[in-house]
């Protein structure tokens, strides 16, 4: 059963749009969250993350959004650009040790020029 | 700044062998976790090694060990191997052990069993 649902496995955007990649999870206990950009051959690198005491964090043209209570976070990318293109993953953890962080399956997002 | 290192990039190996992944960690980094990322999904935790010690583990079977030595440097090893534990293997490294120290990654290790 996955803890973390990421229902897009694709995403086109043009460039210079708005970029909203969404998130579900299951576990009520999950406080802590973490989006991660992957190109083809390489790690997966940190975006951006939002603790449950916030509902916003903010990041230049990264925003991640968290509805607690809805169990439901979004990141917002404002412009999109082609090197944005990429497949993005949010990832969730119950504490503060950063441990056991489980991820999403990813969202592949292309940005056309 | 030297980044998280993982050799060897790729590895085949038989079904019911033994295998060793290594990893490097960025520089001044003393935490070392590794993940298994199967084929469409996203990783999945299978250990976490601060200060030598393993700091968490995942839902992986003891046949999956590792190792942190003094320098954080870090070692995944798996026994007897099975066709499911094809995937690409990724190590990560950060400093300290909250989620405010994102984790580092290297490209990660495709391993395929056959």
């Amino acid at each position: 059963d996955q803890q973390v649902k990421q229902n897009s496995p694709s995403l086109s955007v043009q460039e210079g749009r708005i970029s909203i990649l969404n998130c579900d999870y299951t576990n009520s206990m999950f406080d802590y969250f973490l989006w991660y950009k992957k190109y083809p051959a390489e790690g997966p690198t940190f975006l951006i993350s939002i603790s449950s005491i916030k509902d916003k964090n903010e990041d230049g043209r990264f925003t991640v959004f968290l509805n607690k209570s809805a169990k439901h976070l979004s990141l917002h990318i404002v412009p999109s650009q082609p090197g944005d293109s990429a497949v993005y993953f949010c990832a969730a953890s119950e504490d503060n040790y950063g441990q056991n962080f489980v991820f999403g399956p990813g969202t592949r997002l292309s940005v056309l020029p | 700044e030297t980044g998280v290192t993982q050799s060897p990039t790729h590895l085949i190996k038989t079904r019911g062998q033994q295998v060793t992944l290594r990893c490097s960690s960025q520089s001044g980094h003393n935490t070392v976790s590794w993940y298994q990322q199967a084929l469409g999904q996203g990783p999945q935790f299978i250990f976490q090694y601060y200060r030598e010690e393993e700091n968490g583990r995942g839902n992986f079977p003891p046949r999956f060990s590792g190792l942190q030595f003094p320098n954080y440097s870090s070692e995944l090893n798996v026994n007897a191997l099975e066709l499911d534990d094809s995937a690409l293997y990724l190590c990560a490294s950060s400093f300290g052990s909250s989620y405010n120290s994102p984790l580092h990654f290297g490209n990660g290790t495709r391993l395929t069993v056959t």
